[in-house]
């Protein structure tokens, strides 16, 4: 059964830093998305992104996030200057005409 | 995007049937409702979808009344695995972004 990939599983950096966090959709999908949970709350959308352009983005989703599809298989997230409160589990996810299938998540931990 | 109401929490007893109800009061015409699972650390994960009266798939049931506002997951004899976290999202559909609400933390009991 065809899945999305996130690489890291767990990424730790400092307050500051740049980070960027991978997915692979699935393969024949259209639509890709990015969501976050911060422990113990509600999974929030970041952000969609069709035909290499954002289609919808959050509030959360401000100037230090960026998405990007640089080649036909990968589509990543960057935060640019990484806050302690940007610590989360981060989701990939990927649809075609119905549901949304996610990945296992990244956990980016900001120290 | 309409307003999900469900339990907060659930247990219950393996092998048992378990029924969580979601209301959904302001529903749309065009909406559909679907049903996601979560467990810890993990991405959520889709179980079923439906629009009217009753569908169901090899995971689980869903049944939607007449008026569509509310609708109720239920999953035959749960075992232990089926510990999760289970949302109810209204309008969502392959392509729009899923809005979650808190969900119901459903506890199977060995």
């Amino acid at each position: 059964e065809p899945e999305v990939t996130q690489t890291p599983s767990h990424q730790v950096t400092q307050m500051g830093q740049e980070v960027i966090l991978r997915c692979v959709p699935i393969s024949n999908h259209l639509y890709f998305y990015w969501y976050r949970q911060i422990l113990g709350q509600k999974v929030e959308f970041l952000v969609s992104f069709y035909n290499n352009e954002i289609s919808e983005k959050s509030e959360i989703f401000d100037d230090q996030f960026s998405v990007e599809r640089p080649d036909g298989s990968n589509f990543t997230l960057k935060i640019r200057s990484t806050k302690l409160e940007d610590s989360a589990m981060y989701f990939c996810a990927s649809s075609g005409i119905n549901e949304q299938f996610f990945g296992p998540g990244t956990r980016l931990t900001v120290l | 995007l309409a307003k999900t109401t469900q339990p907060i929490s659930m247990d219950s007893y393996e092998g048992q049937e378990v029924n969580i109800t979601c209301s959904h009061n302001n529903i749309a015409t065009n909406d559909y409702i679907t049903w996601y699972q979560q467990f810890p650390s993990q991405g959520p994960r889709f179980i079923i979808q439906g629009y009217k009266t009753k569908v169901t798939n090899e995971v689980a049931s869903l049944f939607i009344p007449a008026d569509r506002k509310s609708s109720t997951l239920s999953l035959p004899r749960v075992s232990l695995s089926d510990t999760a976290v289970y949302y109810c999202l209204v309008g969502a559909s392959g392509n729009t972004p899923l809005v979650f609400g808190k969900g119901t933390r459903l506890s199977v009991i060995a």
